[in-house]
């Protein structure tokens, strides 16, 4: 299979505090990594795409100085939410693209933020 | 742009019943189209594709064909049990591009 792992799961932090989750592919490389946020209720939005060795491509509308994304490995991104606010709070999704067929997108099991 | 609109939910049914989650789509040139799936507690998965007009992609009884006169994409079920339970995600990527676009998600619950 293609497996996708994200930790944390879930992270509780006060306003102002950074936080970092780690997005894995466990059993294959991936040269493409995408961020999501969904919101209750709501359908995935595209943050912005990670590519292995180079800057990250953030959709309109995402302040990349408050997203912080990293693609340093072929299996590893992380995605820094710094100076964190409460209206930062959000079900954050990543997905690795494994080489073959266009849209062929893996998705982690998601990090619940919940910042206080 | 492209954007993907789908049935609002929440859907409940009874097992074994007929399920019709109806998505239609906006955008240029021939997208690829897709059904993702999210059960309780789970990431996405993806369920079933297609990658151009009149294709149908099926997976675990559920079917969707590619109607590109209606731009739509609607995924079936004739019999649905209770473990089909979850939130449905319609969703295109362009051409020659591994960007998603997604619908709303509709919840469905299926009762025994």
């Amino acid at each position: 299979g293609a497996v996708v792992s994200q930790h944390p799961s879930w992270v509780i932090c006060k306003s102002g505090t950074s936080v970092k989750i780690e997005c894995r592919s466990l059993d294959f490389q991936a040269t493409t990594m995408f961020w999501y946020r969904q919101f209750p209720k709501q359908s995935l939005m595209l943050m912005a795409t990670s590519n292995e060795g180079s800057k990250a491509t953030y959709e309109q509308g995402v302040e990349k100085d408050k997203f912080l994304i990293n693609h340093a490995s072929l299996t590893l991104s992380t995605l820094t939410v710094t100076s964190a606010h409460p209206e930062d709070s959000s079900f954050y999704i990543c997905s690795a693209n494994r080489a073959g067929p266009a849209g062929t997108q893996y998705f982690g099991p998601g990090t619940r933020l919940t910042v206080l | 742009g492209n954007s993907v609109t789908q049935m609002e939910g929440p859907v409940t049914l009874s097992e074994e019943a007929f399920l019709t989650i109806n998505c239609t789509y906006t955008a240029t040139g021939y997208p690829s189209l897709f059904w993702y799936v999210q059960y309780p507690g789970e990431g996405l998965q993806l369920l079933l594709k297609a990658t151009k007009a009149d294709d149908k992609g099926s997976n675990k009884g559920f079917e969707a064909t590619y109607r590109k006169e209606t731009t739509s994409f609607h995924l079936e079920k004739g019999s649905v049990q209770v473990s089909d339970s979850a939130v449905y995600f319609c969703a295109l990527s362009p051409p020659n591009d591994y960007k998603l676009s997604f619908g709303a998600g509709t919840t469905v619950t299926v009762r025994a």
